[in-house]
């Protein structure tokens, strides 16, 4: 348990649907972030949300569409997907991006989503 | 950004010491190592992390040469558990630039 909870753990849906995953972190962190991860591929970077703020978007098609309505919550909105979006989603938080400190600026990752898209 | 590369798979048996090593050869004055960890189907998981020498830590050691070019993730007497992708990052303390994940090493231990 990292403290950062994904909903569903799974889904499956269909190129015309309409879909959001969800990403909650019970750590008082400030920054969150979205992850893609393909089969036998690294983790591609998507967004990442500093104090609500979108500091990233790492040239992400527009049907993927994020949103972090408080520094606790971060949604991933899907729309008309294909199926190369297939993948895992990844969340993570952390206590802020441009924060120096004592402390680095670990990564707490969520289990994520299995998304399947028909 | 500093570019790491590690080897894409290594395999060990159970009991025995492993050593990963991680080359960045452009790591910068600013710049941290850190070493995550990630099983099947999971996020990853924050290892351990260094600047310079040794860091040891109760679930590896992180060995770094004084030119700092390169550094090795060891992980004493591994168990099949130890089996998963380990990846090293290499970005200052702010994170700004430590959120870029490589291709990782396969690590799978033989029992």
């Amino acid at each position: 348990e990292t403290g950062v909870t994904q909903t569903p753990r799974h889904l499956v849906m269909g190129m015309t649907n309409k879909k959001s995953l969800k990403c909650e972190q019970h750590l008082g962190h400030n920054a969150m972030y979205w992850y893609k991860q393909s089969a036998k591929k690294p983790l591609e970077l998507m967004f990442v949300y500093n104090f609500k703020e979108q500091t990233e978007n790492n040239s992400v098609p527009s049907r993927f569409s994020p949103e972090c309505p408080n520094s606790s919550h971060l949604f991933l909105h899907l729309h008309t997907l294909q199926p190369e979006d297939s993948a895992l989603y990844l969340c993570a938080s952390s206590q802020g991006v441009g924060t120096s400190g004592s402390s680095y600026n670990e990564q707490f990752f969520g289990p994520g989503t299995r998304l399947t898209v028909l | 950004l500093a570019k790491t590369t590690q080897p894409i798979s290594m395999d060990s048996y159970e009991g025995q010491e492993v050593n990963i090593t991680c080359s960045h050869n452009n790591i910068a004055t600013n710049d941290y190592i850190t070493w995550y960890q990630q099983f099947p189907s999971q996020g990853p998981r924050f290892i351990i992390q260094g600047y310079k020498t040794k860091v040891t830590n109760e679930v590896a050691s992180l060995f770094i040469p004084a030119d700092r070019k390169s550094s090795t993730l060891s992980l004493p007497r591994v168990s099949l558990s130890d089996t998963a992708v380990y990846y090293c990052l290499v970005g200052d303390r702010t994170g700004a630039n430590n959120l870029f994940f490589g291709t990782g090493t396969r690590l799978t231990v033989i029992p």
